[in-house]
């Protein structure tokens, strides 16, 4: 099946510095990935909405300053969480629209604690 | 924006025996996909099922299979036969006409064995 990857798997960084979050297809492309935020034993919400080539749709309540992202290629997306603290500590997974399948495929998530 | 309940925080079910979970949803769309993922302690998010709105059959892969009632906005989730494998955290997802994924707060199901 397609793979998606994501890294680092874990980040710990200190508060107030950048952390940027790498999503990539592995063996196709993708024109949509989706970047998403999960508590401890919470649901998924969606954070936005990245498209190759243009500027990312983001979900209400969701700040783009501090969550950049860049969709630059066909297979990689980054999310970038900026001037980082402690509370956007949390589980931040993303996925890709296998157009042909059309079906979703989610990364492994990227654990970030923020101290 | 689309909503997605899942009544259910936790189910228990006996190995070999059968589990239903609920799922409710509400949209003005007419055309959508409806899901059901599995997220183990790995975390790695891993469908189980999906549904299009405009199949009035129900979707069956294997040992799972849902029960789609569109008029009543309901998709609940059949595990039969459930084996200690099936332990996991679902989640009912609900895909917008702009491919939004939209999550439900989850079912965390425990398999007795």
């Amino acid at each position: 099946g397609a793979v998606v990857s994501q890294h680092p798997s874990r980040v710990i960084c200190k508060s107030g510095t950048s952390v940027k979050i790498e999503c990539r297809s592995l063996d196709f492309q993708a024109t949509t990935m989706f970047w998403y935020r999960q508590f401890p034993k919470q649901s998924l919400m969606l954070m936005a909405t990245s498209n190759e080539g243009s500027k990312a749709t983001y979900e209400q309540g969701v700040e783009k300053d501090k969550f950049l992202i860049n969709h630059a290629s066909l297979t990689l997306s980054t999310l970038t969480v900026t001037s980082a603290h402690p509370e956007d500590s949390s589980f931040y997974i993303c996925s890709a629209i296998r157009t042909s399948l059309n079906e979703q495929f989610f990364g492994p998530g990227t654990r970030l604690t923020v101290l | 924006a689309q909503t997605v309940t899942q009544s259910q925080p936790e189910m228990s079910v006996q190995e070999a025996e059968t589990v239903t979970l609920s799922c409710t949803y509400d949209t003005s769309e007419s055309d959508y996909y409806l899901f059901w993922y599995k997220q183990p302690p790995s975390r790695q998010m891993i469908l189980v099922i999906r549904q299009e709105a405009y199949k009035q059959q129900n979707a069956t892969e294997n040992r799972f299979s849902v029960n789609f009632q569109k008029a009543a906005k309901s998709f609940s989730l059949k595990i039969s036969d459930s084996q200690l494998g099936d332990a996991a955290m679902y989640f009912c997802a609900y895909r917008s006409t702009g491919n939004q994924f939209y999550f439900g707060t989850g079912t965390s199901l425990t398999v007795i064995p």
